[in-house]
């Protein structure tokens, strides 16, 4: 089964700084997963990507499948990008059961 | 599109009674989840589905009971509630297996007393 970890667990910044949240996997993919969890609870989902990058806004994702780790950058970071990042992996290569990490909570500081 | 419905937000229960989590999707998804989570944990699959007439066990079944006998509907149902069963429950659906994007419900708080 796919173990996964996030880094950091915690992490604070001030208002524009530039964000990379890590996400490490064991077993080998067809893809991850990054959600987003706000503070009133709701999740959605940001990226889904097997290989490369992917960029949505001052979101950015890329993924390096040989070393089984993805990261998730925020550019130009804002308050409301507060919330917790979880990243999600299928437990078995091609898989529909997800496993999740732990998340990332982020908190932008004006 | 209203996406993912689930019902209700929120809820308290006593020890022993039971009660039925209610999910909706209206994207014609074949996959639809349930997880809960609980704090500083990451989501755990209770039970999934991947089409009508179809379920299968996830991580943490114990306790819960599901059906799915249209496309759209997934309901969750607990029997003689625990205080471990105390959590925030979610309902998730996408198109098919885990290459696709997955859409979640806006979450259930549940708290058994």
């Amino acid at each position: 089964k796919n173990e996964v970890e996030q880094s950091p667990q915690n992490l604070t910044a001030q208002e524009g700084e530039f964000i990379t949240i890590n996400c490490s996997y064991s077993v080998g993919i067809s893809a991850l997963h990054w959600l987003q969890q706000h503070p009133g609870g709701g999740i959605v989902s940001l990226f889904m990507l097997s290989s490369g990058k992917k960029k949505h806004g001052r979101l950015i994702a890329t993924i390096n499948i040989q070393e089984k780790h993805s990261s998730l950058h925020i550019t130009a970071s804002h308050p409301r990008d507060s919330a917790v990042y979880i990243c999600a992996v299928p437990s078995n290569f091609g898989n529909e059961k997800l496993t999740f990490g732990t998340g990332t909570r982020l908190t932008i500081i004006p | 599109n209203a996406g993912v419905t689930q019902t209700p937000k929120f809820r308290i229960l006593k020890i022993g009674q039971s009660m039925t989590l209610q999910c909706t999707q209206d994207m014609n998804h074949n996959y639809m989840y349930w997880y809960r989570q609980d704090p500083g944990m990451g989501l755990k699959l209770i039970y999934y589905s991947v089409g009508a007439g179809i379920t299968d066990k996830g991580e943490v079944p114990n306790g819960y009971n599901v059906s799915r006998s249209t496309t759209e509907d997934f309901p969750l149902r607990l029997e003689l509630a625990a205080p471990s069963q105390t959590s925030v429950y979610f309902c998730a659906s996408s198109y098919s297996q885990g290459g696709n994007t997955i859409y979640f419900g806006e979450g259930s708080w549940l708290t058994v007393v």
